[in-house]
């Protein structure tokens, strides 16, 4: 069982439209919580991080946490073109080390 | 300010040959950390710094591979006797360790592409 989980995609959204994406993890002891961006040929920008359960808002961007069922979403509302891109989320289990990642979400947003 | 940057962008080495990559973090940052991306994967952990040493170097492939730190700044990672499947994208990322302040979320510098013919 991989320890961060997303759904691999491509998930496409139409512009103007909610994409939602998910992300499972397994261990229980997990503080931390990111979302990366990451666009083709280039690095992960930190688009987004959570460590309360609920939402978090920034933007267009929510982030939503419930650490009982070890579940992480992130919504993009009025998804632009310029947001295809590979979506990754990261979990840190203790306070200062590794991330690790799941496999990442492709989006395309089509015009 | 200035970001995480890494050097060289690209470097193309011939099998068998050693190679070092370098980091620099963003200043002040106490924490840095390597990852690893082979083309169309997700990121794989190599080694964490705090400071100058290093707390968690569970990712590190094989003994071919080696990273230090050193004056909590720059820090190099070093890859002996390549080998093809070290052919890979080479990310580092710092944080800042200040709790309360982002501490926790970690940055990354544009990676080092390796390509081991």
């Amino acid at each position: 069982q991989k320890e961060v989980e997303q759904n691999s995609g491509p998930l496409s959204v139409p512009e103007g439209a909610i994409a939602s994406l998910n992300c499972t993890y397994s261990d229980r002891v997990s503080q931390s919580f990111f979302w990366y961006r990451q666009y083709s040929g280039k690095s992960p920008e930190l688009i987004m991080s959570i460590y309360s359960n609920g939402d978090k808002e920034d933007g267009r961007f929510t982030a939503q946490l419930n650490k009982a069922s070890q579940y992480v979403s992130l919504l993009i509302r009025d998804s632009q073109p310029s947001d295809s891109a590979t979506y990754l989320c990261a979990v840190k289990a203790d306070s200062w080390g590794k991330l690790q990642f799941g496999a990442g979400t492709q989006v395309v947003v089509t015009p | 300010g200035a970001g995480v940057s890494q050097s060289p962008s690209n470097k193309v080495t011939e099998k068998g040959k050693d190679v070092e990559l370098r980091c620099d973090p963003i200043s002040g940052h106490t924490a840095l950390y390597w990852y690893r991306q082979r083309l169309g994967q997700g990121l794989e952990f190599l080694i964490y710094f705090q400071g100058n040493s290093a707390p968690d170097k569970s990712g590190l492939p094989s003994d071919r591979f080696s990273a230090e730190r050193t004056g909590e700044s720059v820090s190099t990672l070093t890859i002996q006797r390549t080998q093809q499947e070290d052919s890979a994208v080479y990310l580092c990322a710092s944080s800042s360790l200040i709790p309360g302040l982002g501490g926790h979320e970690q940055y990354f510098g544009p990676g080092t592409r390796l390509t081991v013919t």
